[in-house]
C-alpha cells in the first residue's frame, strides 16, 4: 500500500461544478496537509495548508482534514477553466520531509 | 511573496555530458532546500534534501554519486546530473523551506528545468 492515494483521473467538470478531490493515507503520524496546484510544465504552488483536523475556507476553496478516517479532501466551488490543472496533496509529520500523492489532472470545460 | 527560481528552465544535452541545474530564492534565506523529480503524471519523487554548508542528504534509492547537490550560500544550491543517460530525462523541480511561512516546514516551489537526454 503506497503511503498517500490519490486518483489520478483525469476529472473533467462543466464550468461552475463543484469539485471535490480526495486523497487517503496510512501514516499516523502525519499532522500537516497542504494542496498544491500545478500546471503543466510547472512547479506547484500551494494552495492550502491545514495543521491537523478540521476544515479551511478560502474563496472558492475548502479543504477538509479527518485523521480519524486518514481521509483529506478540497473542494473547489463554482469551478473555472482556469482551474485546470493537476491538484497534489501533500502531507507530512513533525520534522518529516512532505509525502506527495500522484496528483489528479483536473479539466473545466467552458 | 517567496519566490524561487530555476535555472535553466529546459535543457537537452547528449549522452555522457553533465548538467548544472541552479536553484535560487530570491527574496529570502533558506537554509533546507530540496531536490524532487517528476516523472510525466507522476508524483513529486523527493531526490535529497540540500542543506547549507553541509552534505546533502539522499533518499534511498538516489546515487549520490550521479546527482551532485551544492548548497554553497544561503540562496543556492545547484544539482549536477553527471554523465546523464536517456532515462534521466525528468523534470526537477526544487523548493526551498522559508524560515517564516505558514507552518514550520512550508516550501516554495521553484518552476522547474526540464531536462532531455539524447
Amino acid at each position: 500500500q503506497k503511503e498517500v492515494e490519490q486518483d489520478p483521473g483525469p476529472l473533467s467538470v462543466p464550468e461552475g461544478a463543484i469539485v471535490s478531490l480526495n486523497c487517503t493515507y496510512s501514516n499516523s503520524a502525519f499532522q500537516y496537509f497542504m494542496w498544491y496546484r500545478q500546471y503543466s510544465r510547472k512547479g506547484p504552488e500551494l494552495l492550502m495548508y491545514t495543521y491537523s483536523s478540521g476544515n479551511k475556507e478560502d474563496g472558492r476553496f475548502t479543504a477538509q482534514v479527518d485523521k480519524s478516517s486518514k481521509y483529506i479532501s478540497l473542494f473547489i466551488r463554482d469551478s473555472q477553466p482556469s482551474d485546470s490543472a493537476t491538484y497534489l496533496c501533500a502531507m507530512s509529520g513533525y520534522g518529516q520531509n512532505f509525502v506527495f500523492g500522484p496528483g489528479t489532472r483536473l479539466s473545466v470545460l467552458p | 511573496g517567496a519566490v524561487v527560481s530555476q535555472h535553466p528552465s529546459w535543457v537537452i544535452c547528449k549522452s555522457g555530458t553533465s548538467v548544472k541545474i541552479e536553484c535560487r530564492s530570491l527574496d529570502f534565506q533558506a537554509t533546507t532546500m530540496f531536490w524532487y523529480r517528476q516523472f510525466p503524471k507522476q508524483s513529486l519523487m523527493l531526490m535529497a534534501t540540500s542543506n547549507e554548508g553541509s552534505k546533502a542528504t539522499y533518499e534511498q534509492g538516489v546515487e549520490k554519486d550521479k546527482f551532485l547537490i551544492n548548497h554553497a550560500s544561503l540562496t543556492l544550491s545547484t544539482l549536477t546530473v553527471t554523465s546523464a543517460h536517456p532515462e534521466d530525462s525528468s523534470f526537477y523541480i526544487c523548493s526551498a523551506k522559508h524560515p517564516s511561512g505558514v507552518s514550520y516546514n512550508e516550501q516554495f516551489f521553484g518552476p522547474g528545468t526540464r531536462l532531455t537526454v539524447l
